[in-house]
């Protein structure tokens, strides 16, 4: 299996652009979840899908962030319009269930707004 | 709410020696899992070991094994021979089970970056 993947790999946009992070998890894993490192604040969790269905979104900053999951290989994190502060590593996981299971991390999205 | 601890900043070793790094947690929870992540300089968070609540007996994988103390809330792990490509950022990070429910939400320390010494 190809792990989950992440892309773009790097982006750098300028303030208030639109920056859209795509996820693709591992093939059968029925949960997604978005993460943000940042030095401040460590990892945190934004959201989280099961079977497409977002469960829950308390950790997205505001409502500048998005998320979708049209499909069980495919998920977006969409920033409208970028700050400065959303300058992070962005990290999208999934497992196969949530209960205890391990979650399976892509390699993040370095983000850089200028 | 859960919080984890990891009091050391950074820690570092010498090739081929053991190194324990320290996490410790709060929570009222009494079924859960305990985890450490590494994470290298290339950043992708990688999956060391994993801990259940309700199991006794320590975990390990290869050089790698934790103590775990429920009653103290303390979840270490000790890596033996520690080789250069354990250089990573190390987390440590739990997990309520809700059983049957929804709730895969992973809660992690601040990190502990260890160093290992040729």
């Amino acid at each position: 299996d190809a792990g989950v993947i992440q892309s773009p790999r790097h982006e750098v946009t300028e303030m208030g652009q639109e920056v859209t992070l795509r996820c693709k998890p591992i093939s059968g894993h029925d949960y997604l979840f978005w993460y943000r490192q940042t030095m401040m604040r460590g990892l945190e969790l934004l959201i989280y899908f099961n079977n497409n269905v977002p469960i829950d979104d308390s950790g997205m900053p505001e409502d500048r962030f998005s998320a979708k999951m049209p499909n069980a290989s495919f998920s977006t994190l969409k920033i409208q319009p970028s700050e400065p502060r959303d300058s992070a590593v962005y990290f999208c996981a999934s497992s196969l269930w949530d209960s205890g299971e391990t979650q399976y991390f892509g390699p993040g999205t370095r983000l850089l707004v200028l | 709410a859960q919080t984890v601890t990891q009091s050391q900043p950074e820690m570092s070793v010498q090739e081929a020696e053991t190194v324990t790094l320290s996490c410790t947690y709060d929570t009222s929870e009494n079924n859960y899992y305990l985890f450490w992540y590494k994470q290298p300089p290339s950043r992708q968070m990688i999956l060391v070991i994993r801990q259940e609540a309700y199991k006794q007996q320590n975990a390990t994988e290869n050089r790698f094994s934790v103590n775990f103390q429920k009653a103290a809330k303390s979840f270490s792990l000790k890596i033996s021979d520690s080789q250069l490509g354990d250089t990573a950022m190390y987390f440590c990070a739990f997990m309520r089970n809700a059983g049957g429910t929804s709730y895969g939400k992973l809660t992690f320390g601040q990190g502990t970056i260890l160093t290992v010494h040729p």
